[in-house]
């Protein structure tokens, strides 16, 4: 089946620097990406679309210029945080719709600032 | 607008006896609903979805589920724990035609004890 590969699984960074997160789909078109974030025992929460070609559409309260969104190619997209902080120690996981309307998603990125 | 309540954060069985997960839900558009799991640190994987074909639908892992459109219901259901089933589970609905921007339910911890 499709397979959304997101790397890295696991980040260790220091308080003020920046992260990259990517998700590729290594088997189809990815023109829609889903991001979102998962608190410790919490739900996943929608932070952004991002559209391939196009802005990333962000939902509310998710700040754009801490959570960028690139969407460059049809088969990759990433989120960089930048100048994180603790509060952003997280679960992000990426999403996108496969062949069939499918859901498929990445296995998810644990980011822990220090 | 849509949204997903999941009735308990945690549910525990026995080995071989019945799972039941429950999730209610909120839309203003016929829904498509969605039962994930998760394992620790891992991603999320489908195990099944109602699209508005049979209201009783059948998963991957021995799980299913019954849309009932009178009591917005959508639980999940198991004859059999069995230790492997221990993980997190999730409920989402998505209004439309696919499964764009899920919303999520809390969440519901199965422990499955010897």
């Amino acid at each position: 089946g499709a397979v959304v590969s997101q790397h890295p699984s696991w980040v260790i960074c220091k308080s003020g620097t920046s992260v990259k997160i990517e998700c590729r789909s290594l088997d189809f078109q990815a023109t829609t990406m889903f991001w979102y974030r998962q608190f410790p025992k919490q739900s996943l929460m929608l932070m952004a679309t991002s559209n391939e070609g196009s802005k990333a559409t962000y939902e509310q309260g998710v700040e754009k210029d801490k959570f960028l969104i690139n969407h460059a190619s049809l088969t990759l997209s990433t989120l960089t945080v930048t100048s994180a902080h603790p509060e952003d120690s997280s679960f992000y996981i990426c999403s996108t719709e496969g062949p069939n309307t499918e859901a498929f998603f990445g296995q998810g990125t644990r980011l822990t600032v220090v | 607008a849509q949204s997903v309540t999941q009735l308990g954060s945690h549910v525990s069985v026995s080995e071989g006896a019945l799972v039941l997960l429950r999730c209610n839900y909120s839309s203003s558009v016929p829904p498509y609903l969605f039962w994930y799991v998760q394992y620790p640190n891992q991603g999320l994987q489908l195990l099944l979805k109602y699209t508005s074909a049979a209201t009783l639908v059948k998963g991957i892992n021995g799980f299913e589920a019954e849309f009932k459109k009178s009591e917005t219901s959508f639980h999940l259901t198991k004859p059999s724990a069995h230790m492997s089933d221990a993980a997190e589970y999730f409920c989402a609905v998505s209004g439309g035609t696919g499964f764009q921007k899920l919303v999520f339910g809390t969440g519901t911890r199965l422990l499955v004890s010897p």
